[in-house]
């Protein structure tokens, strides 16, 4: 079956404590990402990597960190300097992250993370 | 500030009646899509129309844009229960590299 996981499903953190949320997906997509989405809102970009080794900061970057060293993951850790990191995290990626014609995004079932 | 932004934010309709859904944007676009949400779940892509396209079909969605007036319509005919869940649209921008979407249409289908 091809298409995108991310895990776990459901994360509870403690203040103070990093966390990594995993995105993996076997579509041989170049391009990844990951939003995050709070409560009735739409979708906020913290990263994006149009390729191995590569990744871009979105808008919300701060207190986030990611690595993108084989193609099919691009895990994000969420660190104690986000202040309010409680939201849904959604994890996508598409065949290329350029401006073509083919990059409608694949989103996986996403994870939901609740600092105590 | 969001690229696209839906109107209405809320819909409420009965079960066979059409939903329509809008989308607003403030720059030039080389795409815009569609995506649906059920609840706690992640984004179905489900319609993208290009910026030299006008309408677009894809069973019971029709999906149009208007380039000149930067808006976008989304259209669910005959609509189900099943396809109670929000909309959002999201557009890719003319030498961008990102796309962005809207803050989304919750739509309710009554049985």
């Amino acid at each position: 079956d091809g298409g995108i996981t991310q895990s776990p499903k459901y994360l509870f953190r403690k203040e103070g404590q990093n966390v990594t949320l995993s995105c993996e997906q076997n579509l041989n997509h170049d391009a990844m990402y990951w939003y995050r989405q709070d409560p009735g809102q739409g979708l906020r970009l913290i990263y994006y990597s149009q390729i191995v080794n590569d990744f871009q900061k979105g808008d919300i970057a701060e207190g986030y960190s990611v690595s993108r060293e084989k193609k099919e993951s691009f895990p994000l850790t969420v660190t104690s300097a986000q202040k309010n990191p409680t939201a849904f995290y959604l994890c996508a990626s598409s065949v290329t992250g350029l401006a073509g014609t083919y990059n409608e995004q694949f989103f996986g079932p996403g994870t939901r993370l609740t600092v105590l | 500030s969001q690229q696209g932004e839906e109107d209405p934010q809320a819909l409420s309709i009965q079960e066979g009646e059409n939903a329509t859904m809008n989308c607003s944007y403030k720059t030039s676009i080389n795409n815009l899509q569609w995506y649906r949400q059920n609840s706690g779940r992640g984004l179905v892509h489900l319609i993208l129309i290009r910026s030299n396209e006008r309408e677009k079909h894809s069973g019971r969605l029709r999906v149009t844009l208007d380039t000149s007036k930067k808006s976008s319509s989304l259209l669910i005919t005959a609509s189900r229960a099943a396809d109670t869940a929000s909309y959002f649209c999201a557009t890719f921008r003319t030498g961008g590299f990102k796309t962005i979407f809207g803050a989304g249409t919750r739509l309710f289908v009554k049985a």
